[in-house]
């Protein structure tokens, strides 16, 4: 079965600032991966996702990704945050049964 | 267009009680999903419906827990003898039925049961 690993709970970052959030999947294929965030009392938005292809893929609010095989992970990265960006960000992987599993989470804190 | 709506968006009910949550799935979306959020955790996988049918209900934790989606479109996820354990944001999806489609899920905003 598939999973998913945030190794970070909770990430503070100053405005203006570099972020990037680790993601390490398990699976024994290629995976599908995906990055979702969650603001208060909203649901899950799909920021981007990687299928196959290049493995640096760009998403929504200035978001991207890189896939990396030979490290199981799937990073995303933001060159410089806005106060906006704070919210839980999610990774997840899907299999190939349409299922989606979901890490932890990761807490972004952007402080001014 | 409108997105993933679900009602309600909070329930509170004392322990024991029999509680519905509804999932209202973006218009032509064929395939929606149940996920379970608890607190400090990503959504769990509960359900998955491919239009009137439950393709895969493997992550339904017991048989307290039940969902129908009659008429292939909005759906109600059915919890019995709730305990406080079940407290947590209960989450739908939907997404187009079709290959890598199926896996671009757009959720809704959630229920947040509480268990008394």
């Amino acid at each position: 079965a598939q999973s998913v690993t945030q190794p970070d709970i909770h990430i503070t970052v100053s405005e203006g600032a570099s972020l990037e959030l680790r993601c390490n999947y398990s699976y024994g294929a290629t995976p599908y991966l995906f990055w979702y965030v969650q603001s208060p009392g909203q649901g899950l938005q799909l920021l981007l996702k990687y299928f196959s292809g290049d493995t640096l893929v760009q998403g929504i609010k200035g978001f991207e990704a890189e896939f990396k095989r030979s490290q199981s992970s799937f990073n995303l990265r933001k060159p410089s945050v806005h106060w906006s960006d704070a919210a839980e960000y999610f990774c997840a992987v899907g299999a190939n049964d349409y299922k989606l599993s979901f890490g932890a989470g990761t807490t972004v804190t952007v402080r001014a | 267009g409108a997105g993933v709506s679900q009602t309600p968006s909070n329930k509170v009910t004392e322990k024991g009680k029999y509680v519905e949550l509804r999932c209202d799935p973006i218009s032509g979306h064929t395939a929606l999903y149940w996920y379970r959020q608890s607190l400090g955790q990503g959504p769990e996988f509960l359900i998955y419906f491919q239009g009137t049918g439950a393709a895969d209900d493997s992550g339904l934790p017991n048989d307290r827990f039940f969902a129908v989606r009659p008429e292939g479109s909005v759906s109600t996820l059915k919890i019995q003898r709730t305990e406080r354990g079940d407290s947590a944001v209960y989450l739908c999806a939907s997404s187009l039925n079709r290959a890598r489609s199926s896996y671009e899920q757009y959720f809704g905003p959630g229920t947040r049961l509480t268990v008394t």
